[in-house]
């Protein structure tokens, strides 16, 4: 069975500075992976995914994941984090007919 | 092109009380996706339905909950004899096949009183 393993419950930064959100996976075959955000009492929003090709990946807000197969991460970076990107920020991993697999959350506050 | 369409919004019920929580998939999209957020935790898969078929039920509680995804019309999570713990945040998804990307709908939050 899939998991996702969001080490980091609560990151605090300063805007402007660099941001780094981790995630570990568990899956047995090429994972479908996937970061959505949530700001309180809204839907999720979708920030990337990776299916398959460059490793690299680019999604909206300025938001970037690398796929790292030999160490079963896919983390989330942004080079300047700006105030409106706090919220809480989730990792998923989908099997191949979609049913995703979540991890607990990382909740993001930035100070002025 | 509008997007998931969930609800009501807010549903307060009481203790063996009904709860009935729709889901309009956005237009195209024939794979239905409903997920559970408790507090303090993250998303938890419930059940995965095409048009009038149950594909994966594997996250569903065994006793009072039910889904469905007619023909016509929206999805329904159907939640019978309500109890304080089911008080969570019920949110749909929906994708296109083949099932890839799922869009979130804003969801349903249930309080039990």
């Amino acid at each position: 069975a899939q998991s996702v393993t969001q080490p980091d419950i609560h990151i605090t930064v300063s805007e402007g500075a660099s941001l780094e959100l981790r995630c570990n996976y568990s899956y047995g075959a090429t994972p479908y992976l996937f970061w959505y955000v949530q700001s309180p009492g809204q839907g999720l929003q979708l920030l990337l995914k990776y299916f398959s090709g460059d490793t690299l990946v680019q999604g909206i807000k300025g938001f970037e994941a690398e796929f790292k197969r030999s160490q079963s991460s896919f983390n989330l970076r942004k080079p300047s984090v700006h105030w409106s990107d706090a919220a809480e920020y989730f990792c998923a991993v989908g099997t191949s007919y979609g049913k995703l697999t979540f991890g607990q959350g990382t909740i993001l506050t930035v100070h002025p | 092109n509008a997007g998931v369409m969930q609800n009501p919004r807010h549903l307060v019920r009481r203790r063996g009380q009904e709860a009935r929580l729709r889901c309009s998939p956005m237009k195209g999209h024939s794979h239905v996706y409903w997920y559970r957020q408790l507090p303090e935790e993250g998303l938890k898969f419930m059940v995965y339905l095409q048009k009038e078929n149950i594909i994966d039920e594997s996250g569903m509680p065994k006793e009072r909950f039910s889904a469905e995804f007619p023909k016509e019309g929206p999805s329904i999570l159907r939640i019978q004899q309500v109890v304080r713990g089911d008080s969570a945040a019920y949110f749909c998804a929906s994708s296109p096949p083949p099932s890839e990307t799922q869009y979130f709908g804003p969801g349903t939050r249930l309080l039990v009183l």
